[in-house]
């Protein structure tokens, strides 16, 4: 079975501080990883994607990604009240059309 | 903007009921996915479906079905609902993955919550 691994948190970090997310997973082969954002009763959206090793920055946020140690991380620069939620890491399974594993989630408190 | 449409927001159903969870998407997605989420073990794969009347099992298929006549409606039926089937439903479509460049991404629904009495 094909695993993506995120420690469950809560993750509490003060205002203006940078929370750091992580995420391992077991498929070797999987070529692109995800970071969705799930707030408490909605639906996931897409922060961030990365398919090549090293960092992806994207305004406050930045992605790493390092195949070979099977990790991916979420940085988030500045917390805001505003980004606690859930987030999810989520794999592409290799071989497969865009079906993605996806992580227990990791929550987020942000203390003002 | 994708916009992924779940026909209900809130369901109750009795125990043995067929139910149908539809989900309609208007970018022209190829790829149309099903998950449930429930607390301590995130999204699971249902089934999904890279183009019409095709499909495929996901992780955990045991006790639905799926029906894909059209490419933008995807949906997802219990022929005789459970109550272990009780949990947040959740559609998600995408492009399908041709190169590296393409924006691969899954949108998701605002997701259905069914409740089995």
């Amino acid at each position: 079975q094909k695993e993506v691994e995120q420690n469950s948190g809560p993750l509490s970090v003060p205002e203006g501080a940078i929370a750091s997310l992580n995420c391992t997973y077991s498929d070797r082969g999987s070529q692109s990883f995800f970071w969705y954002r799930q707030y408490s009763g909605k639906s996931p959206e897409l922060i961030m994607f990365i398919y090549s090793n090293g960092d992806k920055e994207d305004g406050r946020f930045t992605a790493q990604l390092n195949k070979a140690s099977q990790y991916v991380s979420l940085l988030i620069r500045d917390s805001q009240p505003s980004d606690s939620a859930t987030y999810l890491c989520a794999v592409e399974e290799s071989g497969a059309t865009n079906k993605l594993i996806f992580g227990t989630g990791t929550l987020l408190a942000v203390q003002p | 903007d994708v916009k992924v449409t779940q026909s209900s927001r809130y369901l109750v159903k009795r125990t043995g009921e067929k139910v149908f969870l539809e989900c309609v998407q208007d970018m022209d997605h190829e790829n149309m996915f099903w998950y449930r989420q429930d607390p301590g073990l995130g999204l699971r794969l249902i089934y999904f479906s890279y183009d019409v009347k095709m499909k495929e099992k996901g992780d955990i298929p045991e006790g639905y079905s799926v029906s894909r006549e059209k490419k933008e409606r995807f949906s997802l039926i219990l022929e005789s609902a459970s109550t272990n089937q009780t949990s947040m439903y959740l559609c998600a479509s995408s492009y399908p993955r041709l190169d590296r460049g393409r924006d691969t991404e899954a949108f998701f629904g605002q997701g259905t919550r069914l409740t089995v009495v």
